[in-house]
């Protein structure tokens, strides 16, 4: 019920090319939905968040896609850059209330 | 935004010793988190520690293996006791942004190498 599912575990994607990573919840309470960015060697930073009152939320080259019904959301990077390269993890939480970190994605963007 | 910094950044460390972790803030933070990320998987919430009371701990975290100090509001201690090699992992320190996005600031981790 308190998971969050994540795939694909890795990802390479080519430089211009459009990243994607998918994440699933069980616990219909969960209301607070960020991903967040890890370059190796440095903690996790917020990248973008969104609530479920909205079906996605772009920033910059970075979208979240929201399906409510279907208990899934995904991050997609467009124009992926090699300083996209890192580890993403999704996450969930119910009023901001303990995050529900998923098992993360390392990407890797190719030259 | 919040800083923080932990030491050590890394440590290897024998079996059976203790080795406590710190934890400093930029700002004065009510409440202080600890997670565990171990190779490959997930960031778990360890524990949550407030200033001047008890941590509370998460299902499977218990304070005899992770005791937390707090002693002020910018300030935290994690201690990993009687180590084992299943206890190699980064642990990091988190606190919370503005409380109206959600947002945890984390430090760059401390990674623990238990041989």
């Amino acid at each position: 019920q308190q998971q969050v599912k994540q795939s694909p575990q890795s990802l390479i994607v080519q430089k211009g090319g459009i990243s994607i990573i998918n994440c699933a919840y069980e616990n219909t309470a969960f209301d607070y939905f960020p991903w967040y960015q890890q370059f190796p060697g440095k903690g996790p930073a917020l990248l973008i968040a969104i609530r479920p009152d909205v079906s996605e939320k772009k920033e910059g080259r970075f979208t979240i896609s929201f399906n409510k019904s279907a208990k899934q959301f995904s991050l997609h990077i467009m124009d992926s850059q090699p300083g996209d390269s890192a580890t993403y993890f999704c996450a969930a939480s119910k009023a901001f209330q303990k995050l529900v970190f998923g098992t993360g994605t390392r990407l890797l963007v190719s030259p | 935004s919040a800083v923080i910094s932990q030491k050590p950044s890394r440590d290897i460390c024998q079996r059976g010793t203790s080795l406590t972790i710190q934890c400093q803030v930029d700002s004065q933070v009510t409440m202080m988190f600890w997670y565990r990320q171990q190779p490959g998987q997930s960031l778990t919430l360890i524990a949550t520690a407030n200033q001047g009371s008890e941590a509370t701990y998460e299902s499977g975290f218990v304070i005899d293996k992770f005791p937390i100090s707090r002693p002020n509001l910018t300030f935290s201690t994690l201690t990993v006791s009687n180590m084992s090699p299943e206890d190699s992992s980064i642990y990091l320190c988190s606190v919370e942004g503005n409380s109206n996005t959600g947002e945890l600031f984390f430090g760059e981790g401390s990674r623990l190498t238990v041989l």
